[in-house]
Formats: C-alpha cells, sequence, structure tokens
C-alpha cells in the first residue's frame, strides 16, 4: 500500500486560484469515489474539506472544490486567502477495505 | 456536538507496548453510520493510516502495521482503543482519533468513508 504522491508544495497570491493533485492507481483513486481532503494549520488537527471526489461538508467554503479523472484527483482552491495557507493531504479508500493518504503539500500564499 | 480525545503515555521505551484510548463525548460508537479510525503523523512528515474499527469489533489495518496493532471498541459505547506493540522511534508520533463517515457504494451497501471529526491528538514519543 503506497501513499498518494502530491506535489511537495504550492503557491498563488491571494485571489487567485490553484490546484493540487493527487495521483493513486486504479485500486484507490481510480477504483473508487470515496477521495477526500484535508486542511492542517500547524499543531492542529486535519480538517475534511472534501469528501466523496466533490462533496464539501456544512461549513466549508465553496472556494474549495474537488474532482477527479482516472486515477488522479485534484482540489482547487479559488479566491485565495490568507488563511488558506496550510498543509493538504489527500486520502483514498482502497481496495482490501483500507485506507492510504497522500503525502501532503505546503500551500503558501504569497 | 460530537467531541473525541485521545489519551494515554508520551513516553514509551523500544520493544514496550502503547495503549491509547479515544473518548467520545456528545455521542457513542454504536451507529452503523461510522467507523472509528487511528491515524498518526510523525514530526514534520504526513498522515499515516493505522486503522478503523466498527462499533461491532470489526477491524480494518494498515497492512505495513498489521502484526502490531490491535483495535478494540469499549462496550460502554464511548470509547475505543488502541495498542501498538514492539515500539521503535519510527513510532514515534502524533496520534491522532477520528471518527469515520461511511459512505454507499451503487448498490446502497456500506463503502468506503472519510475522516469527518478528529481528536486533537496526542504526542507519544519513543526513546530508551
Amino acid at each position: 500500500q503506497s501513499a498518494l504522491t502530491q506535489p511537495a508544495s504550492v503557491s498563488g497570491s491571494p485571489g487567485q486560484s490553484i490546484t493540487i493533485s493527487c495521483t493513486g492507481t486504479s485500486s484507490d483513486i481510480g477504483g473508487y469515489k470515496y477521495v477526500s481532503w484535508y486542511q492542517q494549520h500547524p499543531g492542529k488537527a486535519p480538517k475534511l474539506m472534501i469528501y466523496e471526489v466533490s462533496n464539501r461538508p456544512s461549513g466549508v467554503s465553496n472556494r474549495f472544490s474537488g474532482s477527479k479523472s482516472g486515477n488522479t484527483a485534484s482540489l482547487t482552491i479559488s479566491g485565495l486567502q490568507a488563511e488558506d495557507e496550510a498543509d493538504y493531504y489527500c486520502s483514498s479508500y482502497t481496495s482490501g477495505t483500507t485506507w492510504v493518504f497522500g503525502g501532503g503539500t505546503k500551500l503558501t500564499v504569497l | 456536538q460530537l467531541q473525541l480525545q485521545e489519551s494515554g503515555p508520551g513516553l514509551l521505551k523500544p520493544s514496550e507496548t502503547l495503549s491509547l484510548t479515544c473518548s467520545v463525548s456528545g455521542g457513542s460508537i454504536s451507529s452503523s453510520n461510522y467507523y472509528w479510525g487511528w491515524v498518526r503523523q510523525p514530526p514534520g512528515k504526513g498522515l499515516e493510516w493505522i486503522g478503523n474499527i466498527y462499533y461491532s469489533g470489526t477491524t480494518y489495518y494498515n497492512p505495513s502495521l498489521k502484526s502490531r496493532v490491535t483495535m478494540s471498541a469499549d462496550t460502554s459505547d464511548i470509547q475505543f482503543s488502541l495498542k501498538l506493540s514492539s515500539l521503535t522511534a519510527a513510532d514515534t508520533a502524533v496520534y491522532y482519533c477520528a471518527r469515520v463517515i461511511r459512505g454507499y457504494d451503487s448498490r446502497g451497501y456500506y463503502q468506503g468513508g472519510a475522516f469527518d471529526i478528529w481528536g486533537q491528538g496526542t504526542m507519544v514519543t519513543v526513546s530508551s
């Protein structure tokens, strides 16, 4: 069970949009709709931002959106704000009833 | 509002067994809609899924940790536990407990899920 692949870092200016990719295999991202995204600020617990590829939990800004194509999922943040600066992790359900996380992406708001 | 709180020793020696408990307030673990899981994060590194448990006791473990992990659900329905044996320095991490909201497949059967509520985490250091 290998970790999903995410870029180590992305950056953008306030007001811009950024996209974070998350690449897996046909046994995880490509095979199921259960891709989720988490935001983690330093010293804090992760927070669920997107579940089942593109669904937002109640209270999460509509500036956050998710999508999937084949074995790659993506998280897009539009209208970047300073408070969006954090680490972001993707996760997927996999065959064998297990879960796997990505290595994480550090978002810097310039 | 459901809340989760991890508890357990912060410092252990190599070869010892880690025992952590996650206490649930504002609800119980006895619901068919959820799993209850553990995730850890070594200092400066990413998240690693350890395992999930259903309130009936059915467990799902990370294959890389399976030989050392035991999860259990307390009959009080307000806590669940993690045991990790044969500790090494590589097990040093912040350990989080979390609720996993189960999804549904196209046939309407439970499948998958997302970690929707997290505890604050507890730091565990393994050192001689």
